[in-house]
């Protein structure tokens, strides 16, 4: 069965900080891998997605950036976290166009 | 721009009945409707998803409609449970990539 992991669960940060948040996918091949925002008490904003390793689509401009090193993996970037990258970080996986979507347990980040 | 709209306040209903919960979307024509469950520090679950061909789906006590001329889509839930107060979104999507709304909370109370 096809399972996520992404860790950490938790992370305290200060301004100025580099941020690195791994999201690892097994079961499954080629899935299209997605990380999302969710700010306290807001909706869900896309922030990175991708179909296939090595490319990425980003949605939103800000000091974030993803890779897809390998198939299955995806990573979250920040060379300078600013406060306004608080909130709850969200990886997923589809297998493709019109399958729902299934997420990793998140990441909590405050940055102080 | 595409636009989402769910009800933002929060929905309470007595247990035992059914709730309906509304997802409106303005600015493109999804080719299908996903619903997710949400619970306080999780991540969403997938619940159902309806497509533009279908105009009615079923799963145990949920219930999606999906009515594209009105852009709306009815999430029901029947013989509603405590264990049923979550948040819900919706996410209309016609690509790989998914929009997602603010989500309703629900509460059903005991």
């Amino acid at each position: 069965s096809q399972t996520i992991h992404q860790w950490p669960a938790t992370l305290v940060q200060p301004v100025g900080s580099p941020l690195s948040l791994e999201c690892t996918v097994e079961g499954t091949s080629n899935p299209n891998l997605y990380w999302y925002r969710q700010a306290a008490g807001r909706g869900l904003q896309l922030l990175f997605y991708s179909v296939g390793i090595g490319q990425i689509s980003s949605e939103v401009p800000q000091n974030l950036s993803a890779s897809r090193p390998q198939d299955r993996q995806f990573i979250l970037s920040s060379k300078k976290l600013l406060l306004s990258d608080s909130g709850f970080y969200l990886c997923a996986w589809s297998t493709g166009t019109g399958y729902g979507y299934t997420f990793g347990s998140g990441t909590r980040l405050t940055v102080v | 721009s595409q636009k989402i709209e769910q009800n933002s306040e929060a929905l309470n209903i007595q247990e035992g009945k059914t709730a309906t919960l509304t997802c409106n979307y303005t600015n493109y024509s999804p080719a299908y409707l996903q619903w997710y469950r949400q619970d306080p520090g999780r991540g969403p679950v997938f619940l159902l998803l309806i497509r533009e061909n279908e105009k009615e789906k079923r799963k145990e006590r949920l219930k999606v409609t999906f009515d594209t001329t009105l852009k709306q889509s009815l999430f029901h839930i029947t013989a509603s449970q405590p264990a049923d107060s979550a948040t819900y979104l919706c996410a209309p999507s016609g690509t790989y990539k998914y929009i997602f709304g603010t989500g309703t909370r629900l509460k059903v109370l005991a």
